[in-house]
């Protein structure tokens, strides 16, 4: 079945540092891609999202890479913050959305 | 602009007891609408989706069942908590044939 993967399932960064989060999906159908960020003991919060018409979008201090050649797509964060200390969640929709196992960022200060 | 509000917060429930848990969108009509477990491992479980009153799709059968008893509502309810039913109940909005989810507060229901 379909399926959506992070490739660690945590990361510690260091203050100021860029974290990069990886995830890779299964379905060669899937023509979009969410990346979430979950506080602890809240709902996930949509950060930026991509199509894929395209391989790159950016946000604010965020950007989203994605490569359809070998399934793979990562978040960016620039000069990551304690604030940004979340679970990270992709997920691809291919008719259906599939949620990743999430990726636990840590930032020290 | 669009907000979800789910209640209640946390609960609390003896093995056995009955559930309701409550899910409501303002700021938009005729939503798609998402029950998900999320158990203490981090992924997040589809257990129905809607896409309009009266119309609930199953996709993991178990004791748990739906309710869109208007368009921006949607219920999940038990008749009889089992242990294994405790998790975190994300509800999440998406507009029609829409791609992105928005998603809820959440529940944090434990079963005693």
């Amino acid at each position: 079945g379909e399926s959506v993967g992070l490739h660690l399932p945590t990361l510690s960064v260091q203050e100021g540092d860029n974290s990069i989060i990886n995830c890779a999906y299964s379905n060669s159908a899937s023509d979009y891609f969410i990346w979430y960020k979950q506080e602890s003991g809240k709902g996930p919060q949509f950060i930026i999202d991509i199509r894929s018409n395209m391989d790159k979008r950016q946000g604010q201090r965020v950007t989203v890479l994605l490569n359809k050649t070998v399934k793979h797509l990562s978040l960016q964060i620039a000069a990551t913050q304690p604030g940004d200390s979340a679970v990270y969640f992709c997920a691809s929709n291919g008719g259906k959305l599939i949620f990743g196992q999430g990726t636990e960022l840590s930032v020290k200060p | 602009s669009q907000t979800i509000h789910q209640w209640p917060a946390t609960l609390v429930q003896p093995v056995g007891s009955p559930l309701s848990l409550e899910c409501t969108v303002e700021g938009t009509s005729n939503p798609n609408l998402y029950w998900y477990r999320q158990a203490a491992g981090r992924g997040l479980q589809l257990l129905f989706y809607s896409v309009g009153i009266g119309q609930i799709s199953s996709e993991v059968p178990q004791n748990l069942s739906a309710s869109r008893p208007q368009d921006r509502q949607f219920i999940l309810s038990s008749k009889k908590l089992l242990l294994s039913d405790s998790g975190f109940y994300l509800c999440a909005w998406s507009v029609p044939a829409g791609a992105t989810q928005y998603f809820g507060p959440g529940t944090r229901l434990t079963v005693l």
